[in-house]
Parts: structure tokens; sequence; C-alpha cells
């Protein structure tokens, strides 16, 4: 057990649909980061959070916006949901949100796009 | 930009024998380097890291990985193969300066089968 906790497990919708995950990081870390992994696209760097503020952006689609609240814990939105979002969507969080540190990796949500 | 390739998507030894999983990078800057483990439908765990210190890096369950920055390969190895290591293994590399922070590029998963 890392220590991040996702919810939902899985997820279930249709085309077009809008969706939320939410992402809970260890005790402690203040940066929190967004992954995807699909069969096509392997694990895809989405976003970074540190403390509130947004560090980095990869691969993220101008449909999908996540955020960081005071608490820490964050939230991946994906809207106008096509099948190809279908993916595990993984959240990992640091301590210090650098480049030389662990990330720990939460168990992941399943979003199926049906 | 930064990439990884991993050689080999599928790995198959025996038991007892030695696991040598394949990781080359490209990095713009000099990067840190990072062996995860993805158990069936779990997260990804933490192997071992490489970040500018000592060039051998011991992990956990008995794995260890090199850097050579002439062959520019983190390749993974354990000296003997346990049934309990059948897993898919992702080199992941995350450069050591410019803007991109804790941005992990991985490689595109090897899996590891072991045979009894």
């Amino acid at each position: 057990d890392s220590g991040v906790t996702q919810t939902p497990k899985h997820l279930i919708t249709a085309t077009g649909q809008r969706v939320t995950l939410r992402c809970s990081p260890r005790s402690g870390d203040l940066s929190v980061y967004w992954y995807q992994q699909s069969l096509d696209q392997g694990l895809q760097f989405l976003i970074q959070y540190y403390n509130g503020e947004e560090r980095a952006k990869g691969n993220i689609l101008e449909r999908f916006s996540a955020q960081q609240f005071p608490d820490l814990h964050s939230e991946l939105n994906l809207s106008s949901l096509e099948l190809g979002d279908s993916a595990l969507y993984f959240c990992a969080s640091s301590t210090r949100g650098s480049r030389d540190e662990w990330q720990y990796f939460g168990p992941g949500t399943r979003l199926t796009v049906t | 930009a930064q990439s990884v390739t991993q050689l080999g998507s599928h790995v198959s030894v025996s038991e007892g024998a030695l696991v040598l999983l394949r990781c080359n990078y490209s990095s713009s800057v000099p990067p840190y380097l990072f062996w995860y483990v993805q158990y069936p439908n779990q997260g990804l765990q933490l192997l071992l890291k490489y970040t500018s210190a000592a060039t051998l890096v011991k992990g956990i369950n008995g794995f260890e990985a090199e850097f050579k920055k002439s062959e520019t390969s983190f390749h993974l190895t354990k000296p003997s193969a346990h049934m309990s290591d059948a897993a898919e293994y992702f080199c992941a590399v995350s450069p050591a300066g410019g803007t991109s922070y804790g941005k992990l590029t991985f490689g595109q998963g090897t899996i590891l089968t072991v045979h009894p």
C-alpha cells in the first residue's frame, strides 16, 4: 500500500459524459501527478500540481482539467468523453515535487467509455 | 526532450535464472532514472532509482541496475529469478534540468514471465 488513495476504482460511462476522478496523496506529500495508461499510448504524464499550483503539464487534452485543493487532494475532470479516453488513470504523489524524488502511485481508476 | 526505449516487450526466464531487462534513454540533460514494477491490477511500485550518485544502484527484492552514460543505458538485473518476480517492469526518465519538474517519461514496459 503506497498511501495514495484513488476513487472510484472503476467507472463506466457513456460518450459525451463528464466524470471526476479523485486522489488523496500520501500524508505529508505536497505534489500530485496524474498519468494515463492505455494499451496504445502506454503510460503518459498528464499534469503535476505542487501545493495547489500547476507545476508541469504533459499531453493533457483540453477536454481534461485538474486541480489541487487546499487540503492537497486532487481531482481530474474529464469531459465530452470519447471511446479513446478509456484507460487506467493513475495518481502519484511526492514530498517536494522535484525531479529526483520517488513518485508513489495509487491503485488507479479504470475508466470505461461505452 | 527525453525518451526511454525498453528492448523486448516480453522476457521469459526460468526460476533461478538471471533476469536482464533492458532500458536505453535519450535525454538532452543528465537524467534521473527509475525502475517501477506493476503487478496485475495494481499500481506501480518503486524498485530503484539513479540520481547521479553511485552508478550501480541496488533496489528492493534483489534487483539492481547500472547507469552507463557511454551506452545511455540503465538495464535492470537480478541474479536469480523467483516466481513472484513475474510482473510488468517500467523504466522511466526525469531530466535533471529544464522546466519539466517531476514529469516522468516511461518506456513501453517489459512483461517478465518466470517458468518453474
